[in-house]
């Protein structure tokens, strides 16, 4: 199951770039890069999802290097709404895709807090 | 469409008592994932169900254990209730056709008294 790595916590004020950054160095061929948001006491809710290069939506970027051993997830002008712990995954379900015998392995996350 | 629904959401039992949690997927989701997150803490990965069968399950003891209806829905069941048992125990579900992309529920908060 491919291991991932992400800062802690980060800091950041509203209006601002917030870029975190995801290592995976043992990601498989079948795996995909997952993000999800979880705000206390509710469940995590998804919010991107990338293979390679670059994958956008209404909410966040998703940023892939060739080598695909890290990620980064970037949020465009944070809001305090946006303090939540992020988590990235790496997986892929069900085991015969050839993945990472993925489930849904949650790490610590980065805890982001977004100051005024 | 209905999102992935989870009952009871609060409930109190006393150590030593049994406790039955219950998930029901999105329509069309053949996979279920169990996780128990502490207060202040990570989310700890329990089990995984897919197509009726347990496919994997993280180092929590037996007494925890579930199962998946051919409905795939699905139930928690944990035994002999410890007080550290106390936390919310979330419920999600995916199509399981080779994406990691799933839906949670609001969860189950129990308490353990």
């Amino acid at each position: 199951l491919a291991k991932t790595t992400q800062p802690i916590s980060m800091d950041s004020y509203e209006g601002q770039e917030v870029n975190i950054t995801c290592s995976h160095n043992n990601i498989a061929t079948n795996d995909y890069i997952t993000w999800y948001q979880q705000f206390p006491s509710q469940g995590p809710r998804f919010i991107i999802q990338g293979y390679k290069t670059k994958v956008t939506n209404e909410v966040a970027s998703l940023f892939i290097p060739a080598d695909r051993k890290s990620s980064t997830l970037s949020l465009p002008r944070v809001s305090l709404s946006d303090t939540a712990v992020y988590y990235c995954l790496v997986g892929s379900t069900p085991m015969n895709y050839g993945g990472s015998q993925g489930n849904l392995i949650f790490g610590k996350g980065t805890k982001l807090s977004v100051k005024p | 469409e209905a999102g992935v629904t989870q009952s009871p959401t609060h409930l109190i039992k006393t150590r030593g008592q049994q406790v039955t949690l219950r998930c029901s997927p999105i329509s069309g989701h053949t996979s279920v994932y169990w996780y128990q997150q502490a207060l202040g803490l990570g989310l700890q990965f329990l089990l995984w169900y897919d197509e009726g069968e347990e496919r994997n399950r993280g180092n929590f003891p037996p007494r925890f254990s579930g199962r998946q209806f051919p409905n795939y829905s699905s139930e928690l069941n944990v035994n002999a209730l410890e007080l550290e048992d106390s936390a919310l125990y979330l419920c999600a579900s995916s199509s399981g056709q080779g994406n990691t992309e799933a839906f949670f529920g609001q969860g189950t908060r129990l308490t353990v008294v």
